[in-house]
């Protein structure tokens, strides 16, 4: 079993819906968790930097923190064609730790 | 501001050869680390390496080496590769010892091996 499982997709939603991502992972002593998106053939770009339980808002992404339930989320609000792209959650056990990496959910927003 | 920039960005070899990836940090960072992306996979941790040492390393086999220099770049060698070494490999720089330290990646260097 992975330590950090994601669902591959593809999910395909309309232009203007709310994307929502999730991951779950086993490792409990994982405490920073990001996500990141990745056009094709590109390398990851940094969206969102949680550290511990909580949420946290910027422009159109939420990223969500559940550490009780070892679960976390990503909702993208207005969902652009631009936003169709692979997204890959990470996390770390601590500063300077390697990043775990979920194997990746790939959107398709269609106008 | 540079990002992190990494080279070449295609590659081809064949069995039992030997590679050379390269990757200069973004400005400011002093920590390299490597990952190997399989197609439809999420990134593996290779190594990291801070002040020119190798200080973290991944499940990979001995075939796998780096380097970093003085001034912060890095190089990553793979030694007789195999057809399974086919994959994206991301560079991916950071601070060191920052509490909230961030990893920044290249675009990456795409290796085929026929």
């Amino acid at each position: 079993q992975k330590e950090v499982e994601q669902d591959p997709g593809p999910l395909s939603v309309p232009e203007g819906a709310i994307v929502s991502l999730n991951c779950t992972y086993s490792n409990s002593a994982f405490q920073y968790f990001m996500w990141y998106r990745q056009y094709s053939r590109k390398g990851p770009e940094l969206l969102m930097y949680t550290y511990s339980s909580g949420n946290k808002e910027d422009g159109r992404f939420t990223a969500q923190v559940d550490k009780s339930s070892k679960y976390i989320s990503l909702f993208i609000r207005d969902s652009q064609p631009s936003d169709s792209a692979t997204y890959l959650c990470a996390m770390r056990k601590a500063a300077g730790n390697k990043l775990t990496f979920g194997g990746g959910t790939r959107v398709l927003v269609k106008p | 501001d540079a990002g992190v920039t990494q080279s070449p960005t295609h590659l081809i070899k064949t069995r039992g050869q030997q590679v050379t990836l390269r990757c200069s940090p973004k400005s400011g960072h002093d920590t390299v680390s490597w990952y190997q992306q399989a197609l439809g996979q999420g990134p593996q941790f290779i190594f990291q390496y801070y002040e020119e040492e190798e200080r973290q390393r991944g499940n990979f086999p001995d075939r796998f080496s780096g380097h970093q220099f003085p001034n912060y770049s890095s190089e990553l060698n793979v030694n007789a590769l195999l057809l399974g070494d086919s994959a994206l490999y991301l560079c991916a720089s950071s601070l060191f010892g920052q509490e909230n330290e961030k990893l920044f990646f290249g675009s990456g260097t795409q290796l085929s091996v026929l």
